[in-house]
């Protein structure tokens, strides 16, 4: 069974400052990783996945994630926050085995942009 | 149009009353999906399907059950609704490994 612990539930930040969001799995199996983005009062929309290749994944507004497999982890960042990055981010994992590709979520981040 | 449909987007109920959460898409997929979202525990998967004939449970599907009703069409109810149902319900649709396409979600108020 797979498992996805975002490690911060809030993260406060102010305008212009970088910021982590810290995402670490575990899984029998090989896995694609994913992290979405829930604005207020909104669906879920991807900003960037990993499916093989290089580790490093850039996604839409300026975000970006590394995936490091030893120590089971896909931290999403970006260098400098918006106002209208406050949202709630939810970091998920996929197998790709026979079992399809149920998607896992984490319990979310949220993040405050403050001005 | 969206590509993924929810209906109601809002809704309240009485303990005890038997509900039904649409959803709808134009994706085309075959895969659907119906979670659940609570503060604090992200999303939780409910139901899935693979195809019209293929119906699965997923980590917290009692007191629910599902219809394929078409390729395009999943639908969750609720047998008996009960307060701690209350929830905010989301849809998705998938093409395989990829990620998922969202609906805009149900909030479900069980009174």
């Amino acid at each position: 069974a797979q498992s996805v612990t975002q490690l911060d539930s809030q993260v406060p930040v102010f305008e212009e400052a970088p910021v982590e969001l810290r995402c670490n799995y575990s899984s029998s199996v090989s896995v694609y990783l994913f992290w979405y983005v829930q604005y207020p009062n909104q669906g879920l929309q991807l900003l960037l996945k990993y499916l093989s290749g290089s580790t490093l994944v850039k996604g839409i507004n300026g975000f970006e994630a590394e995936f490091n497999k030893s120590q089971t982890s896909f931290h999403l960042r970006k260098p400098s926050v918006h106002i209208s990055d406050t949202a709630e981010y939810f970091c998920a994992v996929s197998d790709y085995g026979a079992a399809g590709n149920k998607l896992t979520f984490g319990g979310g981040t949220r993040v405050l942009v403050k001005p | 149009d969206a590509d993924v449909t929810q209906t109601p987007r809002n809704r309240i109920t009485k303990t005890g009353k038997r509900i039904m959460l649409e959803c709808s898409q134009t994706k085309g997929h075959d895969r659907m999906y119906w979670y659940r979202q609570d503060p604090g525990l992200g999303l939780r998967l409910i139901y899935y399907s693979f195809d019209v004939k293929d119906i699965n449970k997923g980590e917290i599907s009692d007191g629910y059950s599902v219809s394929r009703q078409a390729q395009a069409k999943f639908s969750l109810s609720l047998e008996s609704a009960i307060p701690n149902q209350t929830a905010l319900y989301f849809c998705a649709t998938s093409g395989g490994g990829y990620g998922y396409t969202f609906g805009s979600g149900t909030r479900l108020t069980v009174v």
